[in-house]
């Protein structure tokens, strides 16, 4: 456990409304990531984040944003939610062990866009 | 770009035998770090072993074992004596050296189912 909670867990929405998630850590990581998992691909990392207001795209960012205004939150937001954004969300920090960084991930997000 | 590949999507073992899951990747490279996640009907990820590139020995943990083979770019997961919580979906992953951010690139998954 590397003190990563997320908000909401479950959630359902409507195509057309945004949505934000929320990833939370109290270890003060500098790396912090989103991912989503479908069946078939994996996990599949959107935005990453090195530091405060330091964020970067990962293969599947289209639609999706992210912010960090403070080290310990990271946002995911879906402007205007579809339904192939219907998955499961990751988000997981990066933990400097033994001279390796090793990620931690989060409980998960599952998001439904109906 | 770097790329993961399980072909396996679903594998069965018997409880107490042994199974071996495959895994391939392709980079151009040559400091990464491969590793094998679980991740159980909690849905929460769990590492199971890690292995370094620049390491030829084979990682060990327990009952879990890697054959990294560098130059195949073949990177197999050995379970032995498996138990019934040895039942999950099992994740190949690869991670670039210190300038990629430790980004984790994951491939599709096998599931493995473990029968009494």
């Amino acid at each position: 456990d590397a003190g990563i909670t997320q908000s909401p867990r479950h959630k359902v929405t409507e195509t057309g409304t945004p949505v934000t998630l929320r990833c939370h850590q109290t270890e003060n990581h500098r790396y912090m990531y989103w991912y989503r998992q479908d069946p078939g691909h994996g996990l599949r990392l959107i935005h990453y984040s090195y530091g405060v207001k330091d964020t970067d795209k990962g293969e599947v960012s289209d639609g999706y944003s992210v912010s960090r205004s403070k080290t310990e939150d990271f946002l995911l937001t879906l402007e205007s939610a579809t339904s192939s954004q219907t998955s499961v969300y990751f988000c997981a920090i990066s933990r400097a062990l033994a001279g390796y960084n090793e990620q931690f991930f989060g409980p998960g997000t599952r998001l439904t866009v109906l | 770009a770097q790329t993961v590949t399980q072909s396996q999507p679903e594998m069965s073992v018997q409880e107490a035998e042994t199974v071996t899951l495959s895994c391939t990747y392709d980079t151009s490279e040559s400091d990464y770090y491969l590793f094998w996640y679980k991740q159980p009907p909690s849905r929460q990820m769990i590492l199971v072993i890690r292995q370094e590139a620049y390491k030829q020995q084979n990682a060990t943990e327990n009952r879990f074992s890697v054959n990294f083979q560098k130059a195949a770019k073949s990177f197999s997961l050995k379970i032995s004596d498996s138990q019934l919580g040895d039942a999950a979906m099992y994740f190949c992953a690869y991670a670039g050296g210190e300038t990629s951010g430790s980004r984790l690139t994951f491939g599709e998954g096998t599931q493995l189912t473990v029968n009494p």
